[in-house]
């Protein structure tokens, strides 16, 4: 059975910091990962999306690596702000399933 | 394109009475999943539909939940006799395809049972 883990379940910083967030899963045999974010009372948005067979994904502020092999990917936000202030949350499409199994999340809090 | 669109947004209900809950794919969608977030809890998958056939239901509950997406209209999740251990938030997503794109989410419905 595939288990997601996040690490740190909140994690709160000052402005302007890079900083990292991890995900370990259990099972190697993923389709993809995707890193959304949940933001209080709203759903989720979509960040990143790697496909197995990528190592890496940028979009502006944010990079999510992935190794399949041992079972970790991590999120690196730069120069962070108050506006990325959320909880950010980790799933993974299982091979042969169209489910998403997800992490239950890092709350982070950047402080201004 | 408008999103993901659930309805209600909140939904309160008493013991024992029928919850509904809607959810409109993104236009052209063809794929929706209910998902449900307990308190302090992680997203569960509940269940995956096409138009008009259940693909795959293994996170649903055995009794009292059911779901449908009919060959016109929103998807609709139903609990019938609800009780307080179902409040959460309900959430829909869709894609367009399989696995080629991320699902869509929808903003949830958060359901309270009194």
């Amino acid at each position: 059975k595939q288990e997601v883990t996040q690490i740190p379940a909140a994690l709160s910083v000052p402005e302007g910091e890079n900083l990292v967030l991890n995900c370990s899963f259990t099972d190697s045999a993923i389709y993809n990962l995707q890193w959304f974010r949940q933001d209080p009372g709203k759903g989720l948005t979509s960040l990143l999306l790697i496909q197995s067979s990528q190592r890496e994904q940028t979009s502006g502020r944010l990079n999510a690596s992935l190794d399949k092999s041992s079972g970790r990917s991590t999120l690196y936000i730069a120069a962070s702000q108050p506006g990325d202030s959320a909880t950010y949350l980790c799933a993974v499409a299982e091979g042969g399933s169209e489910k998403l199994v997800f992490g239950k999340g890092t709350k982070l809090t950047v402080n201004p | 394109n408008a999103g993901v669109m659930q309805n209600p947004r909140h939904l309160v209900r008493r013991r024992g009475q029928e919850a509904r809950l809607r959810c409109s794919p993104m236009k052209g969608h063809s794929h929706v999943y209910w998902y449900r977030q307990l308190p302090e809890e992680g997203l569960k998958f509940m269940v995956y539909l096409q138009k008009e056939n259940i693909i795959d239901e293994s996170g649903m509950p055995k009794e009292r939940f059911s779901a449908e997406f009919p060959k016109e209209g929103p998807s609709i999740l139903r609990i019938q006799q609800v009780v307080r251990g179902d409040s959460a938030a309900y959430f829909c997503a869709s894609s367009p395809d399989l696995r080629q794109e991320t699902q869509y989410f929808g903003p949830g419905t958060r359901l309270l049972v009194l």
